[in-house]
């Protein structure tokens, strides 16, 4: 039990067709992060809530749109996406932005794009 | 382009063997470094956030340590066991609240 919970855990998606990914954590954290791991490279940070707000948005192109309703669940909405981004998509949280707190990962969501 | 680099990409090792693995990052700019351990099918674990040049962390049978004026960390883990097999990534935080990511060592221990 990590305190992250991401749903679903696999999704398989047409180019067409609009998603959402949810991530959900009660550790009381602060902070929440979407990351994108795709095949043989490092994990490569999307978007970071701070409080609810967006304080960066990692040159992401707009079919992901992130959404931070309340300090304790992040989604990602996902419209006309390539093929290319399918990935494992991770959402992690930390007590603050700092950096300097370890981040929680949940277990992320697979995703591919037909 | 900031870069982290871990070496090496994968290592195979006996039960009860040492080993030790490396993390290189840009030497400026330094906030902190972060060790975590990712077993397939779960989520990666934290196992030490970093911040001062000669720190010293240690968590059961691993440890690290991190130099930040050449740009370094090593973990080691002592008498390796199967359970240790696992994917271990650092990340060096960049800009405060931004953490690069290397691609990780893969330790695979056998009995």
């Amino acid at each position: 039990e990590t305190g992250v919970t991401q749903t679903p855990r696999h999704l398989v998606m047409g180019m067409t067709n609009k998603k959402s990914l949810k991530c959900e954590q009660h550790l009381g954290h602060n902070a929440m992060y979407w990351y994108k791991q795709s095949a043989k490279k490092p994990l490569e940070l999307m978007f970071v809530y701070s409080l609810e707000e967006r304080v960066e948005n990692n040159s992401v192109p707009s079919r992901f749109s992130p959404e931070c309703p309340n300090s304790s669940h992040l989604f990602l909405h996902l419209h006309t996406l390539q093929p290319e981004d399918s990935a494992l998509y991770l959402c992690a949280s930390s007590q603050d932005r700092t950096g300097n707190q370890p981040q929680h990962f949940g277990d992320g969501t697979r995703l591919s794009i037909l | 382009i900031l870069n982290v680099e871990q070496s090496p990409q994968s290592l195979h090792v006996q039960e009860g063997d040492s080993t030790n693995f490396t993390c290189s990052f840009p030497s400026s700019n330094f906030y902190a470094l972060h060790w975590y351990r990712w077993e397939t099918a779960k989520s990666p674990e934290a196992l030490f956030v970093m911040t001062l040049n000669g720190d010293e962390k240690k968590k059961g049978r691993i440890s690290a340590t991190l130099n930040t004026k050449e740009g370094y960390s090593y973990l080691y883990i002592k008498g390796s066991q199967p359970e240790d097999s696992a994917t271990y990534l650092c990340a060096f935080l960049y800009n405060t609240d931004k953490l690069i990511f290397g691609t990780g060592t893969r330790l695979q221990v056998f009995p």
